[in-house]
């Protein structure tokens, strides 16, 4: 079993919706939890951490983590076509200082 | 200019041939990680280092060796025992408990 899940896609949205990027983890116990974003050819840039259940907002992204689900999430409103890119979610175990990806969902936005 | 840097950003290989990839961070982060990205897949870890002078296997450390003699330092050798080395190699930091960053990448290529 992978640690880090993520639909693979594509997924498609058009420009100004709402994309939604769905990640599953299998240590019930990981406690720090990132969405990374990643163009083709360059490295991922960290977009958002959370750490606690709920929702964090940060600009146009909104994180989701539900622990009791081992499901976090990332939204991103008023999609633009520069969102393009392959989205990584990342998760920290509580067993090392290791981290864990997924491997990634590509977004395209389609003007 | 704070930062992490990673050098060649290409580089080629013979077969037969070792070579070693830089990544060097004047962020002060006590953790440092290197990852390979293959096309379509996610991140895998080929060694972490917490401290000077210390560092542990990820999954993927076979054909590989690092040294960590300076916190700001560690590089990655990519040795004539790893048989598929053409990928894009990504070296990341991290203050103590959290958050990874990453340098721009080297792309390996086995001529």
């Amino acid at each position: 079993q992978k640690e880090v899940e993520q639909n693979s896609g594509p997924l498609s949205v058009p420009e100004g919706a709402i994309a939604s990027l769905n990640c599953t983890y299998s240590d019930r116990g990981s406690q720090s939890f990132f969405w990374y974003r990643q163009y083709s050819g360059k490295s991922p840039e960290l977009i958002m951490s959370i750490y606690s259940n709920g929702d964090k907002e940060d600009g146009r992204f909104t994180a989701q983590l539900n622990k009791a689900s081992q499901y976090v999430s990332l939204l991103i409103r008023d999609s633009q076509p520069s969102d393009s890119a392959t989205y990584l979610c990342a998760v920290k175990t509580t067993s090392g200082n290791q981290f864990y990806f997924g491997t990634g969902t590509s977004l395209t936005v389609i003007p | 200019d704070g930062g992490i840097t990673q050098s060649p950003k290409y580089l080629f290989r013979k077969e037969g041939q070792n070579v070693t990839l830089s990544c060097e961070q004047n962020l002060n982060h006590d953790a440092m990680y290197w990852y390979r990205q293959d096309p379509g897949q996610g991140l895998r870890l080929i060694y972490y280092s917490q401290i000077v002078n210390d560092f542990q296997k990820g999954d993927i450390a076979e054909g590989y060796s690092v040294s960590r003699e300076k916190k700001e330092s560690f590089p990655l050798t990519v040795t004539s025992a790893q048989k598929n080395p053409t990928a894009f190699y990504l070296c990341a930091s991290s203050p103590r408990s959290d958050t990874q960053y990453f340098g721009p990448g080297t792309r390996l290529t086995v001529l």
